[in-house]
C-alpha cells in the first residue's frame, strides 16, 4: 500500500552542490511528474513524463533535469544548487493524463540550499 | 498567464461553524479538482467537476462548478478539527494544462 514514495525526506545543501530526488510508484502508472510548492504559491511543474523513456519539460524546469529509465521511477537532479531552488518537491503519478485521471502525490522532499 | 486565486488565503474558524471557500478565474477550464493537503504530507485529491453548474457533495463537504466553468466553491458544513489542512484547487485549461491556486489554509478550533 505504498502508492508514492519519495526520498530523501529531507535534505540540507550547499550552493552549487548537486543532489538527485527520487520517486517511485507501485501503481503500474504511464505518467509521472515533478512539482515544487513554496508558500503563497500553487504548484509549480517542473518536468513530467508520459511513459518509460519519455521526460518532457514543465512550466519552471530550468535548473533541474530528469530521466524515467524505469517506469516505476522517476528521478530529478539538480546539477548545481541555487538559493532559489530551496522548495518542497513532490512527486505525483497517474495512470492517465490529467484531464481525466487523478494524481496521486508522495510526502514530498523538503530542500533547503544555503 | 493564467491565475487560479484562492480566497481567503487563511480562515480560522470554531468547530460547528460553516464556511465557503473560493476559487476564481478569468479563464474557462474544462474540469476543476480540489485537493487537500496536511501538514508533512502530498494532496489527496477530494472531488473533480466537469460540468458548469455541477454541484457534488462529500459528505458535510460541498463542492459547485460555476455555470460558466471559470470558479468554483467549497462549502464545509458543521466545521471539525480533522477538517484542517490546506485545500488547493487546480483547473484543466484549454491547453490540457493543470493550473494550481495558491490554497487556502484553513484551521478548526476545538
Amino acid at each position: 500500500n505504498a502508492g508514492v514514495t519519495q526520498t530523501p525526506k529531507f535534505r540540507v545543501l550547499k550552493t552549487g552542490q548537486s543532489m538527485t530526488l527520487l520517486c517511485a510508484q507501485d501503481m503500474n502508472h504511464e505518467y509521472m511528474y515533478w512539482y515544487r510548492q513554496d508558500p503563497g504559491m500553487g504548484l509549480r511543474l517542473i518536468h513530467y513524463s508520459v511513459g518509460e523513456g519519455t521526460t518532457a519539460k514543465g512550466e519552471v524546469p530550468d535548473g533541474y533535469n530528469v530521466s524515467r529509465l524505469k517506469k516505476q521511477n522517476f528521478l530529478l537532479g539538480l546539477e548545481s544548487a541555487a538559493p532559489s531552488q530551496t522548495s518542497v518537491y513532490f512527486c505525483a503519478s497517474s495512470s492517465g493524463d490529467i484531464t481525466n485521471q487523478p494524481q496521486h502525490f508522495g510526502d514530498g522532499t523538503r530542500l533547503s540550499i544555503l | 498567464t493564467q491565475l487560479l486565486e484562492q480566497s481567503p488565503q487563511f480562515l480560522s474558524i470554531q468547530e460547528g461553524e460553516n464556511l465557503t471557500v473560493y476559487c476564481n478565474s478569468s479563464s474557462v477550464f474544462s474540469s476543476l479538482q480540489w485537493y487537500r493537503q496536511e501538514p508533512g504530507e502530498g494532496p489527496v485529491l477530494l472531488v473533480t467537476v466537469v460540468t458548469g453548474g455541477e454541484v457534488k457533495k462529500l459528505k458535510r463537504l460541498t463542492f459547485q462548478f460555476g455555470d460558466a466553468r471559470k470558479d468554483s466553491s467549497l462549502h464545509i458544513t458543521a466545521a471539525q478539527p480533522g477538517d484542517t489542512g490546506l485545500y488547493l484547487c487546480a483547473g484543466v485549461d484549454s491547453n490540457y494544462q493543470l493550473i494550481w491556486g495558491a490554497g487556502t489554509k484553513l484551521i478548526i478550533k476545538p
